[in-house]
């Protein structure tokens, strides 16, 4: 069964950095892409940035460009998404997708709930 | 960047009812389109892509059509379990943006 499980809800206050994961299991992880997608309370969907977990190529948003950056770790199945400086309109659901060869997001993860407030 | 715009933004339906959803692009962007359905709480879900394969497991009373700028997305006869929030998103480019989405409601 195709599955990509992300990390827990986080708290933090602006400015501090973060990490959150998304470990895929179930598939060949390094055939397929993952794209990082936020979700803004009561928003919609908006496409952060791609990565290829067999090389760490990314392609970001350039709305979101400089602002996080995204990694991965091939030998756990796992690729990250990492802010340095975390602000109050961070504050967002994140999911990892996996994307198909027709650019469709075809498994989700979960969702990782992140609150910035002081 | 291509804008893309879903109409109407909010609809009210009864079970067994026949829904269209309409997604319009700023430009051509072929047949490089993408349905999703979320529901409160939960991660979207995949219903079509390339803008008329359904995804496996999706059931048959969805279906998409168009090319170009024009999208539809059509749910034959509406179940209870259809209530949802609608999304399209183009992948004709890098950006791969999504539309405002469709909240479909029981009248």
């Amino acid at each position: 069964e195709v599955q990509l499980v992300q990390s827990g809800a986080e708290v933090k206050k602006p400015g501090e950095s973060l990490r959150i994961s998304c470990k895929g299991s179930g598939y060949s992880f390094l055939s397929y892409w993952i794209n990082w997608v936020r979700q803004m309370p009561g928003k919609g969907l908006e496409r952060m940035g791609t990565i290829d977990p067999t090389d760490s190529y990314t392609n970001y948003n350039p709305s979101f460009q400089g602002h996080v950056t995204m990694s991965v770790d091939k030998s756990i199945n796992t690729v990250y998404l990492h802010w340095s400086g975390l602000k109050a309109s961070d504050t967002a659901i994140y999911y990892c997708a996996r994307v198909l060869p027709a650019a469709a997001n075809d498994y989700w993860g979960q969702g990782t709930l992140v609150t910035v407030s002081s | 960047d291509i804008q893309m715009t879903q109409s109407p933004s909010s609809l009210s339906a009864s079970i067994r009812d026949r829904v269209t959803i309409s997604c319009r692009a700023s430009q051509s962007i072929s047949t490089s389109l993408n349905w999703y359905q979320q529901k409160l709480g939960k991660a979207p879900k995949l219903l079509i892509y390339a803008a008329s394969t359904l995804h496996f497991g999706v059931p048959s009373r969805f279906s998409g059509s168009g090319s170009g700028t024009d999208f539809n997305l059509t749910i034959s006869s509406l179940q209870r379990d259809d209530f949802a929030t609608y999304y399209c998103q183009q992948s004709y480019n890098t950006l791969w943006t999504f539309g405002q989405g469709t909240k479909v409601e029981i009248k």
